[in-house]
């Protein structure tokens, strides 16, 4: 099976901009989270989306958001982009059943400049 | 809220021997999972090792081993025959049971190999 994949894979963009990240999962899962990690704040969720609805949602502004489409790949937004956006974002995808393992992703490395 | 607290910033071990990291983690809950992860450097996550809290039994996974002392709230990593491709950031992650996938992390422990 192929993993987790993320693109792009590195993103530089200015203040103010909007950005978006794919992610498709192995197939056949239908669970899809995304984190940010940060060397001051380390690995923090951010959502989970199941079979296209957004079953969690961590401490994050509005600015972030995501949604999931019918075959599972999933997108994440930025609006209005700020310097301590820069982070790694990390996609991690499972079957959906609570408690099993979340294969991550390569990650996407945004820039803010 | 649960919190994950991993109280060692870096570790270094020689090959072949054997090195603990330690993860110690607060909840009020009796169904949750407890995870080891591997970051090693500019690759991806993987997992190391799952726990799930209403089993006794510490899981093992071939040279890597957990200790789970579900009172003490305390899940640590035991890497035995160190290998030189162990090298790399380990994070402790707690998941509660229910209809959720949220992993909540430590801050990790950089574990270096020495050959």
């Amino acid at each position: 099976k192929a993993g987790v994949t993320q693109t792009p894979r590195y993103l530089i963009k200015t203040r103010g901009q909007q950005v978006t990240l794919s992610c498709s999962p192995i197939s056949g899962h239908r669970s899809v989270s995304w984190y940010q990690q940060t060397p001051g704040q380390g690995l923090q969720f951010l959502f989970e989306y199941f079979s296209e609805t957004q079953r969690n949602k961590g401490n994050f502004p509005g600015r972030f958001s995501g949604r999931q489409f019918s075959n599972s790949r999933s997108e994440m937004n930025v609006s209005t982009l700020e310097l301590g956006d820069s982070a790694l974002y990390l996609c991690a995808s499972s079957p959906g059943t609570p408690g099993t393992e979340q294969y991550f992703g390569p990650g996407t490395r945004l820039t803010v400049t | 809220a649960q919190t994950v607290t991993q109280s060692q910033p870096e570790m270094s071990v020689q090959e072949a021997e054997t090195v603990t990291l330690s993860c110690t983690y607060d909840t009020s809950e009796n169904n949750y999972y407890l995870f080891w992860y591997k970051q090693p450097p500019s690759r991806q996550m993987i997992l190391v090792i799952r726990q799930e809290a209403y089993k006794q039994q510490n899981a093992t996974e071939n040279r890597f081993s957990v200790n789970f002392q579900k009172a003490a709230k305390s899940f640590s990593l035991k890497i035995s025959d160190s290998q030189l491709g162990d090298t790399a950031m380990y994070f402790c992650a707690f998941m509660m049971g229910g209809a959720t996938n949220k992993l909540i992390f430590g801050t990790g422990t950089l574990l270096a190999v020495q050959p």
